[in-house]
């Protein structure tokens, strides 16, 4: 099983609104990753965890506020976002870091 | 600067033929190289990965060959089919430094003519 979910699966948000974008692995991955992609563009990482701890956060706006409640699960809390950040959010896992990872479906979110 | 090249935006083959996309790389500590396939509003899929010791690892129609002197990759696609149509990502992590990040290209756009 090499099963990646994430929720939701679209998202329209308003500026000064709090969503949360949810990701689900259970493949015993203690890597796990967030990234954004806009249209023809390469997924551009946004955050690692690795054992349930933040290790990279590349730069990200304080907007993006991500949380690893347990080895399975990584959210990404979003809030008061411009329609810049409107982009397909992926989440991915992997047995470590600097392996293989599996990528999710993604979240297409859309900032009004 | 980027360290991973993939200098074809687009390849345009026929079906039963072979799909061939190639990859440069400007990072010598690179050590683990992957490629992934993405159909449009999908998240990208793993499809092949070869380690710096090797230079060739096949999977069914994938092969990927590695050329370490010339910073060079390829992933053959033998015979291509239709649902190949795809855009194909090439990543290298340099594993053995601790690296905890995947590089990426910007893509190549396969379209497999029936």
């Amino acid at each position: 099983d090499t099963e990646v979910t994430q929720t939701p699966k679209h998202l329209v948000m308003g500026m000064t609104n709090k969503k949360s974008l949810k990701c689900e692995q259970h493949m015993g991955h203690r890597a796990m990753y967030w990234y954004k992609q806009k249209a023809k563009k390469p997924p551009e990482l946004m955050f690692v965890y690795s054992y349930e701890k933040l290790s990279i956060n590349e730069s990200v706006p304080s907007r993006f506020s991500p949380e690893c409640p347990n080895s399975s699960l990584l959210n990404l809390h979003l809030h008061a976002l411009q329609p810049e950040d409107s982009a397909l959010y992926l989440c991915a896992s992997s047995q470590r870091t600097g392996e293989e990872q599996y990528f999710g479906p993604g979240t297409r979110l859309t900032v009004t | 600067d980027q360290q991973v090249k993939q200098n074809s935006p687009s390849l345009s083959v026929q079906e039963g033929r072979i799909s061939i996309l190639n990859c440069d790389y400007t990072n010598s500590m690179f050590d683990y190289f992957l490629w992934y396939k993405k159909y449009p509003a999908e998240g990208p899929t793993f499809l092949i990965s070869i380690s710096s010791i090797k230079d060739k690892n096949e999977d069914g129609r994938f092969t990927v060959f590695l050329n370490k002197s010339a910073k060079h990759l390829s992933l053959h696609i033998v015979p291509s089919q239709p649902g190949d149509s795809a855009v194909y990502f090439c990543a290298a992590s340099d594993r053995q430094g601790g690296s905890e990040k995947l590089v990426f290209g910007k893509g190549t756009k396969l379209t497999v003519n029936p």
